[in-house]
């Protein structure tokens, strides 16, 4: 079946340096989703990539979606304390199939 | 407008004791997932609904897993023979459309279930 991996599993960074987290899928997907996950709180959408090789940015975050539709990546510029959580990337396969929620990269940033 | 609820927000049980767990989703979203997060985990998945389609059960755990949805509305997701591997957030989404773009889920603030 379909796996969704993050790398890293962990980061910790300083205030102020910049943090990536990377998603690959055993398969092509569709689209791929992005949640942010604070301690103690449920997931909350961040964006979603659907066309090949998209970039997309929010404020200090930069997504990307590989030319292959199998990878994407989620950039953070100078972090801050308030970008604490776990990131989660999903893909699906195919419109109307369930998304695959990768495992997760717990980011933590000392002030 | 409100968002996804659940209820109970906390669930202690004992092993071997049923319990039930709901999800109200947000008005007129045909699609509802259910996953499940053990404590520093990512999401499980575990079950699918959308509109009038057959459920994607791929993802629960074992025959003691099972859930409902009537029509587009409330789900329940139920464990029977409750066993302490279960205790963990069950978290229920919800999203206007299954699958594709737009595809927001948007989460409930998740049920923990603690079984003794």
């Amino acid at each position: 079946g379909q796996q969704v991996m993050q790398i890293p599993q962990y980061q910790h960074v300083q205030e102020g340096e910049d943090f990536t987290t990377y998603c690959n899928s055993s398969t092509t997907l569709s689209n791929i989703q992005w949640y942010k996950q604070r301690p103690g709180g449920h997931p909350v959408f961040l964006i979603q990539l659907v066309k090949s090789g998209e970039v997309k940015k929010q404020k200090r975050l930069t997504f990307q979606f590989g030319e292959a539709k199998k990878n994407s990546s989620l950039h953070i510029t100078a972090t801050q304390t308030t970008d604490v959580g776990t990131y989660f990337c999903a893909g699906n396969r195919d419109y109307g199939q369930n998304f695959v929620f990768g495992p997760g990269t717990r980011l933590s940033v000392l002030p | 407008g409100a968002g996804v609820s659940q209820s109970p927000s906390n669930k202690v049980t004992e092993k071997g004791k049923d319990v039930e767990l709901r999800c109200d989703p947000i008005s007129g979203h045909t699609a509802l997932y259910w996953y499940r997060q053990r404590l520093g985990q990512g999401l499980e998945f575990l079950i699918y609904f959308q509109g009038n389609s057959a459920p994607d059960k791929s993802g629960l755990p074992s025959d003691r897993f099972s859930a409902e949805r009537t029509g587009e509305s409330v789900s329940t997701l139920t464990i029977q023979r409750t066993q302490q591997e279960d205790s963990a957030v069950y978290l229920c989404a919800s999203s206007l459309v299954g699958g594709g773009p737009p595809d927001t889920q948007y989460f409930g603030p998740g049920t923990r279930l603690t079984v003794l």
